[in-house]
């Protein structure tokens, strides 16, 4: 069965600084990939996804994320924080081109962005 | 309905009692899930819905643990003899051939 791992558990930024969440699965197929977000009090919503084409994906806010097939990998990026993006993010794979698959979630880094 | 909407939003039960937790998913979606979020872990898989096939029940963590989902569409997650450790947040989310729509959890307290 397909993983998903996410090393950094808890991030503390001050505002301007760039982020870098690492994103790593287990499958070797066809994927799609997906970063979800859950601000304080919110619930989780769909930051960015990558079904297939252009690996550097652009999503809200400011975020991207690039697949390196190579490296089985999905990292998310911002070069310019703000207090605002203090969240929880979570990355998520689910294995297979259709949509009949299963979604599986990595355990998430917690984000607190300091003023 | 225009999200996933479950419900309660709050429950607060004593341990030992039954609780069912309800979700009722986009309308078409065809595939629904259930998720725990405990305090300071992440998203814990509990059971998956395709269509009409057998629900994916690998992530239940124990037989107090159920679920179905009539008719295609609600689902029900019922927890029996409910325990402290139960206490969560627990997500129901919804897609169809895209990415998964979240509702806003149901709190489960168990005293």
């Amino acid at each position: 069965a397909q993983s998903v791992s996410q090393h950094n558990h808890h991030v503390i930024l001050s505002e301007a600084a760039s982020l870098e969440l690492g994103c790593n699965y287990s499958y070797g197929g066809t994927v799609n990939l997906f970063w979800y977000v859950q601000y304080p009090g919110q619930h989780l919503q769909l930051l960015l996804k990558y079904f297939s084409g252009d690996p550097l994906v652009k999503g809200i806010k400011g975020f991207e994320a690039e697949f390196i097939k190579s490296k089985f990998s999905f990292n998310l990026r911002k070069p310019s924080v703000q207090w605002s993006d203090t969240a929880e993010y979570l990355c998520a794979v689910r294995v297979g081109a259709g949509g009949g698959n299963k979604l599986t979630f990595g355990t998430g880094t917690q984000l607190k962005v300091e003023l | 309905g225009a999200g996933v909407s479950q419900s309660p939003s709050n429950k607060v039960t004593e341990k030992g009692k039954d609780v069912e937790l309800r979700c009722d998913p986009i309308s078409g979606h065809t595939a629904l899930y259930w998720y725990r979020q405990s305090l300071g872990q992440g998203l814990e898989f509990l059971i998956y819905f395709q269509g009409n096939s057998a629900p994916d029940k690998s992530g239940l963590p124990s037989d107090r643990f159920s679920a179905e989902r009539t008719g295609g569409s609600v689902s029900t997650l019922t927890i029996q003899r409910t325990q402290q450790e139960d206490s969560a947040v627990y997500l129901c989310a919804s897609h169809q051939n895209t990415e998964a729509f979240f509702g806003q959890g149901t709190r489960l307290t168990v005293v």
